[in-house]
């Protein structure tokens, strides 16, 4: 069974910088073909992927946001964590984390997301 | 980036009702689109991937089709626990990018 939990501050300060664990279980991130997304949703709105990392510790990025963000893994604690600087009250929203089927077709590789975490809001605020 | 745009933005349906749902790819995402369900304060639950496969413990009543530009969603029957907002999804190129959503709501 596939479960992912993401954690961290709930309110977080403009210009600060945000750090988000997703702890997740039923699945390595070393098993290839593996790979945990980070998506976030400002309330109200629609859903927005931030970026990606691999079992072999290839990542990408959503280009309006790359700049910002770094995410990691640690693979014997089963985390990942999204790191993201330069806070804006813009930035408001619930974070997602979800898991990745990586997989090949068709001549080219593709992630489709199946099971993803409950969320974490994060606001930001003076 | 690959616009995604889905159509309507809400609808009001009752119990019973046949419901479809469109989403629309500003460039062809042959059929890498995959379809998720969401409930007030809850995380998305993945539907539909591939434009047509269901993933495992769905109801059959959802389905989806389409490929290139243009899938849809249909609900053949709906039910209570369906009333949630659907969200379309392209993974057929980075950035990843998802619809605007459709809230369906009890008539």
């Amino acid at each position: 069974q596939i479960t992912l939990k993401e954690s961290g501050p709930t309110l977080v300060k403009p210009t600060q910088t945000l750090s988000l664990t997703c702890t997740f279980s039923g699945f390595s991130l070393s098993t290839y073909g593996v790979g945990v997304g980070w998506i976030r949703q400002p309330p109200g709105k629609a859903l927005e992927w931030l970026g990606i990392i691999y079992w072999d510790d290839d990542k990408r990025y959503s280009p309006s946001l790359e700049s910002r963000l770094t995410i990691t893994k640690d693979t014997s604690k089963n985390k990942v964590v999204l790191t993201m600087t330069n806070m804006d009250p813009v930035d408001t929203a619930t974070y997602y984390c979800a898991h990745g089927r990586y997989y090949y077709d068709s001549g080219s590789y593709y992630v489709e997301f199946d099971y993803w975490g409950q969320g974490t809001l994060v606001t930001v605020s003076s | 980036d690959i616009q995604m745009t889905q159509s309507p933005s809400s609808l009001s349906a009752s119990v019973g009702d046949r419901v479809t749902i469109t989403c629309r790819a500003s460039q062809g995402i042959n059929y890498y689109l995959a379809w998720f369900q969401q409930k007030p304060g809850k995380a998305p639950k993945s539907l539909i991937y591939a434009a047509s496969s269901l993933q495992s413990g769905v109801p059959s009543r959802f389905s989806g089709r389409g490929s290139g530009t243009e899938f849809t969603l249909t609900i053949s029957s709906l039910q209570p626990e369906d009333f949630a907002t659907y969200f379309c999804q392209q993974y057929n190129k980075y950035p990843l990018t998802f619809g605007g959503g459709t809230k369906v709501e009890i008539k």
